[in-house]
């Protein structure tokens, strides 16, 4: 079946440094790719789409500015953590649909984990 | 808004053992329901899958039941393995199948030992 990558799977970074995630789908075209984040012992957490070509939809409560989504390709979208801080620290994980799939029914990458000292 | 409740982990199971994770959901008009499960050091991946009510979605020895009457969708497996431990999500996607946006659950971590 289709594969969704992520990279980093883990990541450490300093207060006030900035962090790239990438999300790659590796062997299909994702016109849209979805970044959840998730908490320990709470649900993921949907925080923006990330459309080909265009802008990123994000969702209420999310700070478009703090977390940067760019969707450059069809096999890639990358996600940039800015100024990162401890409070950003959590589980990230992108997913993808591939056209033709049915309805709800996503490919998800294997998750990065951040942490903010 | 929609939201999705399932039951509190972590469960453990002898190998063998009857599996049920309650999941119950809120949501405006019929939503898809889905079973999603990680598998440890993987993605998510889908189990099964049920697009309206009374539709029994079943892949791998799991089984879940569109009810609409209870808002729930329950998974249960008769014989577990080894192999099904893992952490398991019960989501929803909204009416409309163009939305492609999925609520999730707290997700439940399964341990089944030999």
């Amino acid at each position: 079946g289709a594969v969704v990558s992520q990279h980093p799977s883990r990541v450490i970074c300093k207060s006030g440094t900035s962090v790239k995630i990438e999300c790659r789908s590796l062997d299909f075209q994702a016109t849209t790719m979805f970044w959840y984040r998730q908490f320990p012992k709470k649900s993921l957490m949907l925080m923006a789409t990330s459309n080909e070509g265009s802008k990123a939809t994000y969702e209420q409560g999310v700070e478009k500015d703090k977390f940067l989504i760019n969707h450059a390709s069809l096999t890639l979208s990358t996600l940039t953590v800015t100024s990162a801080h401890p409070e950003d620290s959590s589980f990230y994980i992108c997913s993808a649909r591939e056209p033709g799939q049915g309805i709800g029914e996503l490919f998800f990458g294997e998750g990065s984990r951040l942490t903010v000292l | 808004g929609n939201s999705v409740t399932q039951m509190e982990g972590p469960v453990t199971l002898s190998e063998e053992a009857f599996l049920t994770i309650n999941c119950t959901y809120t949501a405006t008009g019929y939503p898809s329901l889905f079973w999603y499960v990680q598998y440890p050091g993987e993605g998510l991946q889908l189990l099964l899958k049920a697009t309206k009510a009374d539709d029994k979605g079943s892949n791998k020895g799991f089984e879940a039941t569109y009810r609409k009457e209870t808002t729930s969708f329950h998974l249960e497996k008769g014989s577990v393995q080894v192999s099904d431990s893992a952490v398991y999500f019960c989501a929803l996607s909204p009416l409309g199948g163009s939305n492609y946006k999925l609520t999730f659950g707290k997700g439940t971590l399964l341990t089944v030992n030999p």
